[in-house]
């Protein structure tokens, strides 16, 4: 079974500040990783996602995220924050190639403060 | 490209009534999701479909859920009747193959 865990349920932050939202995972097998973002009264849009090879990926909104194997972790970070980036972000494992099955975390609430 | 279509987006209704949701997924896409997501947590899955049969169909609560796809595109998740519990927001996905899924705006329901 796999299982995701996002330690900080809201996180604020001023504007043009870094940010990092943590997310861990445990999984037996190799996985896929995932960050989705979810704003106010709408569904959730893929950010960014690891399925290979680098183990940094990034958005093209400014965001990142690190794969790190030793430390069953896909952190996502973001240098400089807007207001815009308020939402809620779900981190999502799944086991590799030919599975279906994707397992959120409870969700970050991420809010930028002017 | 359209994206993952879902009616109504909000639906409130009294307990022990019956309540329907529909999904249109993404042109091509055989794999279809329900999710339902509770306030605070992340979205679970109900039910997987693969063109027109259900293969994952585990987490739903079959005596008051059910699910349909007919032909294998559209599909309706159907509750009845409805309780205070289950009030959540319920979102569809799509998928072509395995690993990349794209949601709709989920429908939000209000069991009074």
């Amino acid at each position: 079974a796999q299982s995701v865990t996002q330690l900080d349920s809201q996180v604020p932050v001023f504007e043009e500040a870094p940010v990092e939202l943590r997310c861990n995972y445990s999984s037996s097998v190799s996985v896929y990783l995932f960050w989705y973002v979810q704003y106010p009264n709408q569904g959730l849009q893929l950010l960014l996602k690891y399925l290979s090879g680098s183990t940094l990926v990034e958005s093209i909104n400014g965001f990142e995220a690190e794969f790190n194997k030793s430390q069953t972790s896909f952190h996502l970070r973001k240098p400089s924050v807007h207001i815009s980036d308020t939402a809620e972000y779900f981190c999502a494992v799944s086991s590799g190639a030919g599975s279906y099955q994707l397992t959120f975390g409870k969700g970050t609430k991420l809010s930028v403060i002017p | 490209e359209a994206g993952v279509v879902q009616s109504p987006r909000y639906k409130i209704i009294e307990k022990k009534q019956p309540v329907a949701f529909w999904c249109n997924p993404i042109s091509g896409h055989n794999t279809l999701y329900w999710y339902l997501q509770n306030l605070g947590q992340g979205p679970e899955l109900l039910i997987r479909y693969e063109n027109e049969e259900a293969v994952d169909d585990s987490q739903l609560p079959k005596d008051r859920f059910s699910a349909e796809r007919l032909k294998g595109v559209d599909s309706t998740l159907k509750i009845q009747p409805a309780e205070l519990g289950d009030s959540a927001v319920y979102l569809c996905a799509s998928s072509l193959g395995s690993y990349e899924q794209f949601f709709g705006p989920g429908t939000r329901l209000t069991v009074l």
